[in-house]
């Protein structure tokens, strides 16, 4: 168990809708991380925050939206959801702003009808 | 420059065997290359990382291989069991960036 935990594990919704996917950090971790992973693909980078700040960006839709708490947990917001959306979100978390050792959720999984 | 290029796709080894992972990278930055191993339904959880500054890495029957000239690295599995069946993920990141960059995985199977 990595301490980090996501709802819902799985989520399925149809074209055009809007979902919202929770994280909730390790204990003591600052930083949070979203990555998509497509059947078949790597572990593509989306965004991460640390302590509530936007820190980086990575291949993120701009239907896509998320953002970090004041008690540290995040959400991911995918709106206006297509057919490729499908896919695995994770999220991870990490002590400090620099990443190193990064710790996963077990993911949620994503079904776009 | 941000890429991280993994080989092979799969793999498949018998019990016992040697499966070598093997990645490259452009970005001269980069300071930090972990391995990643991820099991079905699971996240995925750091195996074994290295720094630029040595050449080699052991832990347990996990070894990563660095060259910095060549901006290659590798994991090998030694005495592979088939509960090492799982995705490899290498990756890489540096001190002053904020994004860690994965490889595109490799699926293992060890036949028992």
């Amino acid at each position: 168990d990595s301490g980090v935990t996501q709802t819902p594990k799985h989520l399925i919704t149809a074209t055009g809708q809007r979902v919202t996917l929770r994280c909730s950090p390790r204990s003591g971790d600052l930083s949070v991380y979203w990555y998509q992973q497509s059947l078949d693909q790597g572990l593509q980078f989306l965004i991460q925050y640390y302590n509530g700040e936007e820190r980086a960006k990575g291949n993120i839709l701009e239907r896509f939206s998320a953002q970090q708490f004041p008690d540290l947990h995040s959400e991911l917001n995918l709106s206006s959801l297509e057919l490729g959306d499908s896919a695995l979100y994770f999220c991870a978390s990490s002590e400090g702003q620099y990443t190193g050792e990064l710790f996963f959720g077990e993911g949620s999984r994503l079904t776009v009808l | 420059q941000q890429q991280v290029k993994q080989s092979p796709q799969s793999l498949i080894v018998q019990k016992g065997g040697i499966p070598i992972i093997n990645c490259a990278y452009e970005n001269t930055a980069f300071d930090y290359f972990p391995w990643y191993q991820q099991f079905p339904g699971k996240g995925p959880a750091l195996l074994i990382a290295i720094r630029p500054d040595v050449s080699e890495k052991k832990e347990g029957r996990f070894t990563i291989s660095f060259n910095k000239s060549a901006k290659q690295f590798s994991l090998h599995i030694m005495d592979s069991q088939p509960g090492d069946s799982a995705t490899y993920f290498c990756a890489a990141s540096n001190g002053g960036g904020f994004k860690t960059i994965f490889g595109a995985g490799t699926r293992l199977f060890v036949k028992a």
